[in-house]
């Protein structure tokens, strides 16, 4: 069963306007949450995580997540785009509690048009 | 501040033939773990360890040993390198096995296999 859906592959935005890169999960147990950045060849960096504190999580860069339980989402938002946020994009999952069960998504590819 | 290093940065091999990757790290944690990373597949778990002298299978452990001597290397072993092994592979640290902290990577290995 999926434990984490990255609901698009590849996002293409234009610089100064808004990003949502979209992340579904399943886990039985309260998760915790991640999101990475990863640049291209380079390993990948963590942007934010969720913890089970606030539900709103600010991270670097500008970028922010939500968490919603009902929803099971942890969409990923920048207010406006910057040509260094090209990259890709992993939502990461503990789906049991220990650290060795974490679930990647797929990744979602982000381009920033000038 | 050297973080998490990894050795070699790139590597062919011939089907058959058997090499180490090397991954350090200087931030005193206590997990470590090695990853793959396929297109569209996300990061999946080949193997990890808890502390010195601990380790464990990951998701997709075949072909693959390690080893973990001190608490700063984490050494992966590929027994007899086959086609399917081509792929990026990451080295991650944290500094506890608590499911909530974030993890830390190398820049990754990308290993060819003919």
């Amino acid at each position: 069963a999926q434990s984490v859906t990255q609901l698009d592959s590849h996002v293409s935005v234009s610089e100064g306007t808004p990003v949502l890169l979209r992340c579904n999960y399943s886990s039985s147990y309260s998760p915790s949450l991640f999101w990475y950045v990863q640049h291209p060849n380079k390993g990948l960096q963590l942007l934010l995580k969720y913890t089970s504190a606030a539900t709103l999580v600010k991270g670097i860069n500008g970028f922010e997540a939500e968490f919603k339980k009902s929803e099971t989402s942890f969409h990923l938002t920048k207010p406006s785009a910057h040509m260094s946020d090209a990259a890709e994009y992993f939502c990461v999952v503990s789906v049991k509690p220990v650290i060795n069960d974490m679930r990647f998504g797929a990744g979602t590819r982000l381009t920033v048009k000038p | 501040n050297a973080g998490v290093t990894q050795t070699p940065k790139f590597q062919v091999l011939k089907t058959g033939q058997s090499m180490t990757l090397q991954c350090a790290q200087d931030m005193n944690h206590e997990y470590m773990s090695w990853y793959r990373q396929d297109p569209g597949m996300g990061l999946r778990l080949i193997h990890y360890s808890v502390g010195a002298g601990i380790t464990d299978q990951g998701e997709v452990p075949n072909g693959y040993n390690v080893s973990r001597s001190t608490t700063e290397d984490f050494p992966l072993r590929l027994l007899s390198a086959a086609p399917s092994q081509t792929s990026v592979y990451f080295c991650a640290s944290s500094y506890s096995t608590s499911p909530d902290s974030p993890l830390h990577f190398g820049n990754g290995t990308r290993l060819t296999v003919t």
